[in-house]
């Protein structure tokens, strides 16, 4: 595809479910990032992936989230025993190459609005 | 401790004027900066950057002004379009380790008719 695509696009599940959140980036791109918006809220960083180095997890906000990322593409992020709080749309975003100025443009998915019950 | 500050939650326009919306940073190794606007169920998209070795970017409507010395910069719009009318995120990124990405928490511009 030619953009960054999400899956699902919506998610409703009940308090204590897990779920799995799905991320193809662009073809090539070598960095991949998880965002999260809760309603009225600005983008909160969770987890970065940049080629084969150790991904930068400083975000995610308690261990119940996951994420990986599969042979340098799809990724998936996983959050445990969902909770009311984690109601939001989660964002992911690729980019070309981090640390080259002019490629540090992240292109956006659509997002999985996510809504815990 | 937020790095990227937008401290205006909203802005409201009137169409044909200049909308002005500001972003502070903290961290001086921050070297590239970027405005990304965001529609109502969409993802952002990349609108204009401006790199640390200039102090100003162009491009068509949109002006990305940055003052490094203060640690600040702004997008200006002119004129105004009720289509403009979106949020609008400040990011920041360089070597601060990873060369993460950091975002604002957005500013909501509306452009009245």
């Amino acid at each position: 595809g030619a953009g960054v695509s999400q899956s699902p696009s919506n998610k409703v599940t009940e308090k204590g479910k897990d779920v799995e959140l799905r991320c193809d980036p662009i073809s090539g791109h070598t960095a991949l990032y998880w965002y999260r918006q809760s309603l009225g809220q600005g983008l909160e960083f969770l987890i970065y992936f940049q080629g084969n180095s150790a991904p930068d997890k400083s975000g995610l906000p308690s261990d119940r989230f996951s994420a990986e990322r599969t042979g340098g593409s799809v990724s998936t992020l996983t959050i445990q025993r969902t909770q009311q709080e984690d109601s939001a749309v989660y964002l992911c975003a690729s980019s070309p190459s981090p640390g080259h100025l002019s490629t540090d443009t992240q292109y956006f998915g659509p997002g999985t609005r996510l809504t815990v019950l | 401790d937020q790095q990227v500050k937008q401290n205006s939650p909203s802005l409201s326009v009137q169409e044909g004027r200049i909308s002005i919306l500001n972003c502070d940073y903290t961290n001086s190794m921050f070297d590239y900066f970027l405005w990304y606007k965001k529609y109502p169920a969409e993802g952002p998209t990349f609108l204009i950057s401006i790199s640390s070795i200039k102090d100003k970017n162009e491009d068509g409507r949109f002006t990305v002004f940055l003052n490094k010395s203060a640690k600040h910069l702004s997008l200006h719009i002119v004129p105004s379009q009720p289509g403009d009318s979106a949020v609008y995120f400040c990011a920041a990124s360089g070597d601060t380790g990873g060369f993460k990405t950091i975002f604002g928490a957005g500013t909501r511009l509306f452009v009245k008719a």
